[in-house]
């Protein structure tokens, strides 16, 4: 692996079911982050961890809930999927020690809740 | 509250010169980023302003000014490759991004 990946590519899932999204990074950064971008809208926070073993709300978590057992996996769930949960999903990580908080992104996940 | 503000879209010509403004409001300001995203792809990275003043990266130079609470990035020599949406973000006082919705740049030719 180099840098951080996501799973699955994309996904069309029925309302009400149970989803994870993965997010796998080895550049060993501390902060890992999960956003979802909407047509004309920015970047959202959803949830973020700035270390393992530890995370916070963002702007837009109501509905998904993360964990961080160690420094690579910060996966993403969806406990009750909505039609307003399709969206593109981004992880991404950085590292809270560097210069500055450059962060960088997952190829995405592309979410359709039917 | 935050705020982050840029066009929606531009269109500028091939080897012309192009100014991306962006204005911020946040809660604390620890810098600002530049990120430009291709269709269908993720974002990555482009530059950070700290200072006020420019920074001067190849054809991509970005600028800063922090009383202002505005930035830009400017685009030279552009090349149909450089069509692509580029995102301003400020950082607030809790290390978090705060991102603008992105400026889609149409290069023709």
């Amino acid at each position: 692996i180099a840098g951080i990946t996501q799973a699955p590519t994309s996904q069309i899932l029925a309302a009400g079911r149970r989803m994870t999204l993965r997010c796998t990074q080895d550049m060993r950064h501390n902060a890992m982050y999960w956003y979802r971008q909407d047509l004309g809208l920015g970047l959202r926070l959803i949830h973020y961890s700035n270390t393992a073993g530890t995370t916070g709300k963002g702007e837009v978590p109501d509905g998904y809930s993360v964990s961080r057992a160690n420094t690579d996996d910060f996966p993403l769930t969806l406990a009750s999927a909505v039609p307003s949960q399709t969206s593109v999903y981004f992880c991404a990580s950085s590292d809270l020690a560097g210069d500055y908080n450059e962060q960088f992104f997952g190829p995405g996940t592309r979410l359709t809740v039917l | 509250g935050q705020n982050i503000d840029q066009p929606t879209e531009m269109t500028a010509t091939e080897g012309a010169i192009v100014q991306i403004n962006c204005t911020y409001q946040t809660s604390g300001f620890n810098g600002l980023f530049w990120y430009q995203q291709h269709a269908g792809e993720a974002p990555t990275f482009l530059s950070y302003n700290v200072l006020d003043g420019l920074e001067e990266k190849g054809r991509f130079s970005s600028f800063l000014s922090r009383s202002k609470g505005y930035s830009y990035l400017l685009l030279k020599e552009l090349q149909m490759k450089d069509s692509a949406s580029y995102l301003c973000a400020a950082e607030d006082s809790n290390y978090q991004l705060i991102w603008g919705a992105g400026t889609k740049l149409i290069i023709k030719p």
